[in-house]
Parts: structure tokens; C-alpha cells; sequence
């Protein structure tokens, strides 16, 4: 397997642009994870899914944000409209069954200016 | 906030010297994993220990686990120049199946 795919893995846009980071998490793996990573507030969990389905999306900032899993392998996160508070690495990560490890993309490094 | 928070936020020693790091997390786990994360890339699985453990050894990885007072320590022995990179904790919460990390380490080994 590949691994967890994301794109793009980087990104520079205008505050106000909507923007869309990609996720194929490895195939048969039932958990997706989507990380925020700042130098300020580290490594924040936004949503996870289990089965496709979102479980907890506590960590979204705003309603500016928003995630879906259509399929069992994609998910996509949307920022609309983009700021540049919003500028960040985001991880994607996917895993198996529960209480395993989690297995991350190589981020998609954002630049909202 | 963060489940998870790591000491000390850095740490820089000789090549050769082994390396601690601890971590403490707040609520009930199931289990408790380590991470590594090279500068720009993601983060990579190093080890997991289940709440019922109290050490895990992988090559020259040493985990400990005390659940009565909520904190966990990754050794790393006879460092290497390679081994610099940020270590994370992760806590897979019991009840939840989310995975929360703390803020980590920035290890350094100065050849």
C-alpha cells in the first residue's frame, strides 16, 4: 500500500479563496483523523470518522470549516472562506481497527495570505 | 485543550547519551503511543503500550507507563545523530476513539 495519500501537500491562497485538502487513507483501515499543526498550538485533532461517518468534529474551529468522507477511501477538508489565521500544516491520518497505531499522510503545508 | 502534554519541550545532549522524555495525560486511556516527526514530514508510529502494561522495549526504545499517576516515559539509549527529530506522545481515550496528542519534544543530538 502507499500509505495515506494527501494533496495537494502545498497550498498558497488569498484570504477569501475556498480551499479543499484531499485524503486517501490506506485501504481497509475504518478511522480517518484530520490534524491541524501549529508551531503555537501543536498538533490539534479537528474531526475523525469512524466507518465514513464523522464521530466527533469538537476540534473545528469555525463553521468556515468543514469535512466529508463520501467513501471509504476519501475525505476532503474545506475552508471557506480561507484566513490567514488559517495557515498551518494539516495531517491526515487513518488507522484499523481501535487501539492501534494511526498511520499519517506527509501534511499539506497551507499558506493563506 | 491537550491531552497530552510533554517534558521537557526540548532537549539537547551528545551523541551516545541515552535521551528521556516524559509525558503526562489527564483523563482514562486505553493505551498510550509514541511518535516521531522529522522536520516537514508526518509522524511515524514508534510504539504502543496498553493501559494494562507497564514497560514496552523496541530495539533502543524503552516505554513506561504508571496509569495511578497518569504519565508515561520514552527512553531512548545510546542516541544517535539520526534520532533528532520531535517526539510526541499520543492517548487513545478510553471510551472515545480519538487520538489526542500532546505539544512534543524537540530532541537534538549534537554529533
Amino acid at each position: 500500500d502507499a500509505g495515506v495519500i494527501q494533496s495537494p501537500r502545498h497550498e498558497v491562497t488569498e484570504m477569501g479563496q475556498e480551499v479543499t485538502l484531499r485524503c486517501k487513507p490506506i485501504s481497509g483501515h475504518n478511522s480517518l483523523f484530520w490534524y491541524r499543526q501549529t508551531m503555537m498550538r501543536g498538533l490539534e485533532l479537528l474531526i475523525y470518522f469512524n466507518n465514513n461517518v464523522p464521530i466527533d468534529d469538537s476540534g473545528m474551529p469555525e463553521d468556515r470549516f468543514s469535512a466529508k468522507m463520501p467513501n471509504a477511501s476519501f475525505s476532503t477538508l474545506k475552508i471557506q472562506p480561507s484566513e490567514p489565521r488559517d495557515s498551518a500544516v494539516y495531517f491526515c491520518a487513518s488507522r484499523g481497527d481501535r487501539g492501534t497505531e494511526a498511520f499519517f499522510g506527509q501534511g499539506t503545508r497551507l499558506t493563506v495570505v | 485543550s491537550q491531552q497530552g502534554e510533554e517534558d521537557p519541550q526540548a532537549l539537547s545532549i551528545q551523541e551516545g547519551e541515552n535521551a528521556t522524555m516524559n509525558c503526562s495525560y489527564k483523563t482514562s486511556i486505553n493505551n498510550l503511543q509514541w511518535y516521531r516527526q522529522n522536520s516537514g514530514r508526518g509522524l511515524v508510529h514508534l510504539i504502543l503500550i496498553r493501559s494494562n502494561e507497564r514497560e514496552k522495549h523496541s530495539g533502543r526504545l524503552r516505554v513506561t507507563l504508571d496509569t495511578s499517576k497518569k504519565s508515561s516515559s520514552l527512553l531512548i539509549t545510546a542516541s544517535r545523530a539520526a534520532d533528532t527529530a520531535s517526539y510526541f506522545c499520543a492517548t487513545d481515550l478510553q471510551g472515545a476513539q480519538k487520538l489526542v496528542f500532546g505539544q512534543g519534544t524537540r530532541l537534538t543530538i549534537n554529533p
